[in-house]
């Protein structure tokens, strides 16, 4: 129990496309969601907080008209990073939480790697 | 920044010898979790510690936790192979979200 799934897994665009990646909880409803980015050999860092039906919490320097988040419904959010440029190329990763479970748990998505050429 | 940190950067050891990280942080937390990631891959959690907690155990896993000194530890015993991976603690501080604070990781290099 308690998958979360991201999709797609990894995509490589050009230089001003956008890229919408998802993220889906499989097997329970998740009324919070949070996006993370990882650069090579570094650690996580929190991006945004989704909540479902109302607007992301960002993090101080994310920019939220460059990372835009949806969370539609309570097993999906998605991030669109939009006009990417080769800085943005990092691996994302989404985590959710139960609705009907502990608060203090996240479960983590297998990550989507992004490359900007 | 509120990021932890966590020594040491890189650790290397044999088959069977116990493997220990320390992770340090800035303000107090509600609790303390361990995950493990392996390359290019998502976040596993191993653990929780709760701030009223001293030491819990987990199989081969032994973590600590020292509010007074603003660190914890997770020690591996017996360590395998199959262990090679980056660790990393992670602090969460109360509030609304109780969102996860990541410390900088420590990659454990088990040599067969």
């Amino acid at each position: 129990g308690a998958v979360v799934s991201q999709h797609p897994s990894w995509v490589i665009c050009k230089s001003g496309t956008s890229v919408k990646i998802e993220c889906r909880s499989l097997d329970f409803q998740a009324t919070t969601m949070f996006w993370y980015r990882q650069f090579p050999k570094q650690s996580l860092m929190l991006m945004a907080t989704s909540n479902e039906g109302s607007k992301a919490t960002y993090e101080q320097g994310v920019e939220k008209d460059k990372f835009l988040i949806n969370h539609a419904s309570l097993t999906l959010s998605t991030l669109t990073v939009t006009s990417a440029h080769p800085e943005d190329s990092s691996f994302y990763i989404c985590s959710a939480r139960d609705r009907q479970g502990s608060q203090e748990t996240q479960y983590f998505g297998p990550g989507t790697r992004l490359l900007v050429l | 920044s509120q990021q932890g940190e966590e020594d040491p950067q890189a650790l290397s050891i044999q088959e069977g010898e116990n493997a220990t990280m320390n992770c340090s942080y800035k303000t107090s937390i509600n609790n303390l979790q361990w995950y493990r990631q392996n390359s290019g891959r998502g976040l596993v959690h191993l653990i929780l510690i709760r701030s009223n907690e001293r030491e819990k155990h987990s199989g081969r896993l032994r973590v600590t936790l020292d509010t007074s000194k603003k660190s914890s530890s997770l020690l591996i015993t017996a360590s395998r192979a199959a262990d090679t991976a980056s660790y990393f603690c992670a602090t969460v501080h109360g509030g609304a979200t109780n969102k996860l604070i990541f410390g900088t990781g420590t990659l454990l290099a088990v040599q067969p």
